[in-house]
């Protein structure tokens, strides 16, 4: 079975902070997608990261796939009150049926003014 | 309207109701799907279409029937539903189906069975 295991589930911190939300495997990826879930909405697409070792910066949102292409994180600096969201990772696997989308189960990340 | 859009955005039924989702996406997708988000649950997948034709079917009870009239539409039609089936439906859309296709999602339908 393939899940995508994410941390912590919940993280509550104060406006200004840096954080990092981890999504892990023990399967390999062929791809991993990040999403912000705001409530009450559907979750939106920030980044997809393809290749191992790959790096992409949103602002103040950089996501790393590591090298093995079995696990990603999410880091945040200088958290802001917008930032506020359910965090969902998803991803392709590499073996099986690789059109169907593997989801974890998020991070809720609150950020107090 | 832009991107995925989803109506109602709210309802409540009760169980031996008949209702439908509909489901409009305006970027010129392929692929269309339905998704259920329940608490303490990762987004399961109930449905997939592409191009028009159900290419995926989740083990969904039958109480949920899908159609997809064309490439911009999709509905999830509801009856005789239980109190468990009381959760957020999500629609998405994407270029096409497959890996590495990014998936747009919309508002989703917050439904209460009662």
């Amino acid at each position: 079975t393939q899940l995508l295991e994410q941390s912590p589930q919940f993280l509550s911190i104060q406006e200004g902070e840096n954080l990092t939300v981890y999504c892990n495997s023990s399967s390999v990826f062929s791809s991993l997608q990040w999403y912000r879930q705001e409530p009450g909405e559907g979750p939106v697409l920030l980044v997809t990261v393809v290749t191992g070792g790959e790096v992409k910066k949103l602002k103040r949102l950089t996501f790393q796939f590591g090298d093995a292409r079995k696990d990603s994180s999410l880091h945040i600096t200088a958290a802001q009150p917008g930032d506020t969201g359910l965090y969902l990772c998803a991803g392709f696997p590499n073996a099986g049926n690789n059109r169907k989308l593997i989801w974890g189960l998020g991070t809720s990340l609150a950020v107090n003014p | 309207e832009t991107g995925v859009t989803q109506t109602p955005r709210h309802l409540v039924m009760g169980m031996t109701n008949k209702k439908s989702l509909k489901c409009e996406q305006h970027l010129g997708h392929n692929a269309m799907y339905w998704y259920k988000q329940s608490a303490k649950k990762p987004l399961e997948l109930m449905f997939v279409y592409s191009l028009e034709e159900r290419v995926e079917n989740n083990s969904v009870p039958s109480r949920f029937s899908p159609e997809c009239p064309n490439s911009s539409h999709l509905f999830l039609h509801l009856h005789t539903l239980q109190p468990e089936d009381s959760a957020l439906y999500l629609c998405a859309s994407s270029q096409r189906r497959g890996t590495s296709y990014e998936q747009y999602f919309g508002p989703g339908t917050r439904l209460t069975v009662t």
